[in-house]
């Protein structure tokens, strides 16, 4: 089955740096990734959309400049936490969509990557 | 082996019936989100269930956790093709509060 790989899954940083989450799909050409974010007691928010070539869409609140997406290949997305902040810490998770063949889709999750900012 | 597992996999149903999808987990859960999720759309939050013996509605659809908070159902009530998606369940665990172990989703189509 389609697999997606979450990297790092537990980080630690300073505050003022940068972290490079990684989210990989293992066996398949991943057409459009997703990026959350959870807070606590609270449901998975969108953060942005990314297709493969293309600037990522991202949702309202969400800084660009801050939250950086690249998608530069179908099996490979990237999210970097700019100039991380105590506040930036939280869970992030990646999920990858593809296509089964019309109209069949399909989707998978990475695991998460708990980001604590000190 | 999973810890959380969700049935079915995929689901066809008629327009007009109703039908159930389960979550089910291998350990006391401490708190069940469940989310749909349509083909290029992010997921959608649905409901999320802490309490033991809780269930909430919104709409047609209905979330039930058991008294034991090991296994949950999703209850959507006279189907309509706007509820075709993959329904997804998230788990969270005492201890790791905020990372979610999520089932492998079902995939709804409704038939018109």
């Amino acid at each position: 089955g389609a697999v997606v790989s979450q990297h790092p899954s537990r980080v630690i940083c300073k505050s003022g740096t940068s972290v490079k989450i990684e989210c990989r799909s293992l066996d398949f050409q991943a057409t459009t990734m997703f990026w959350y974010r959870q807070f606590p007691k609270q449901s998975l928010m969108l953060m942005a959309t990314s297709n493969e070539g293309s600037k990522a869409t991202y949702e309202q609140g969400v800084e660009k400049d801050k939250f950086l997406i690249n998608h530069a290949s179908l099996t490979l997305s990237t999210l970097t936490v700019t100039s991380a902040h105590p506040e930036d810490s939280s869970f992030y998770i990646c999920s990858a969509s593809f296509f089964e063949g019309f109209p069949s889709y399909g989707y998978t999750f990475g695991s998460g990557t708990r980001l604590t900012v000190v | 082996s999973q810890e959380l597992e969700q049935s079915p996999q995929s689901l066809i149903v008629q327009e007009g019936k109703n039908l159930t999808i389960n979550c089910t987990s291998s350990k006391t859960l401490y708190g069940l989100y469940w989310y749909k999720q349509k083909y290029g759309e992010g997921l959608i939050f649905l409901m999320m269930l802490q309490k033991g013996g809780e269930e909430k509605s919104h709409e047609k659809i209905t979330a039930k956790l058991d008294e034991k908070k090991q296994q949950s159902s999703l209850h959507i009530t006279a189907s309509q093709p706007s509820h075709a998606g993959i329904y997804l369940c998230g788990a969270e665990y005492g201890g790791s509060q905020g990372n979610l172990i999520f089932g492998k989703g079902t995939k709804l189509s409704v038939k018109p």
